[in-house]
């Protein structure tokens, strides 16, 4: 299965500000997505990065909060933009290949101050 | 009613015991089902993979899926403290769970003590 890798890891932000989560796949895949983890929750579809397109997001997630890129089949970055508190999470980046269940990276876990 | 049911637990059961895990769902269009093991600070791995109806064994796992009474299940046998994680259920309608509609339970956590 392909290896997946999200950078950072972790981290801590001010509210108002924005953080780039990277997720980089070591071959190439058609569909990657992006997921949030909240506490307590289920993991939750973000929104579908398209390469060479924008973005399809699902229900209650926006654009302008979620800037998705996907500038090839290898790499693509979720932006979470004016956090607040809300928004601490962990963040997961998912890679689907040749109608095989979706493997997961290990996630950014964020939090907002 | 949410979509996908599943018993957050925790759970705890000694080393060496059968360990049970649930999901129930309301939705009858779901065709591919799985389970992921999720450690503490790292994603979700994928344990056992079924479509449709039915058994699916790998070593001490086994995956059932009861589709008339929209309920699956994880046996683990022999539980390991290296067992210890949380448990997700999810589904998905079709395309093998490759795209991104799958659905998940909040999941179970499980520890096995020595």
């Amino acid at each position: 299965s392909a290896v997946i890798s999200q950078k950072p890891s972790r981290d801590i932000c001010q509210r108002g500000t924005s953080l780039t989560i990277q997720c980089q796949v070591d071959s190439q895949v058609t569909m990657m997505f992006w997921y949030r983890q909240q506490p307590g929750q289920s993991l939750t579809l973000i929104a579908t990065a398209n390469q060479g397109s924008e973005a399809t997001y699902e229900s209650g997630f926006v654009i302008d909060k979620f800037p998705i890129s996907r500038p090839n089949l290898t790499f693509s970055t979720l932006t979470v933009s004016n956090m607040s508190p809300e928004d601490s999470s962990i963040y997961l980046c998912s890679v689907g290949v040749s109608n095989q269940p979706q493997h997961f990276g290990d996630g950014t876990r964020l939090s907002i101050l | 009613q949410k979509e996908v049911e599943q018993d957050p637990g925790p759970l705890s059961v000694p080393e060496g015991a059968i360990v049970s895990l649930n999901c129930t769902y309301s939705n009858s269009a779901f065709q591919y089902f799985m389970w992921y093991r999720q450690y503490s600070r790292k994603g979700p791995e994928l344990l056992m993979y079924t479509y449709s109806s039915g058994n699916k064994e790998d070593g001490r796992f086994t995956a059932q899926v009861d589709k008339s009474s929209k309920y699956i299940s994880l046996f683990i046998r022999d539980s390991q403290p290296s067992d210890s994680a949380t448990y997700l259920c999810a589904m998905s309608f079709n395309y093998g769970g490759s795209q991104g509609n799958l659905i998940f339970g909040k999941g179970t956590k499980l520890s096995v003590k020595p």
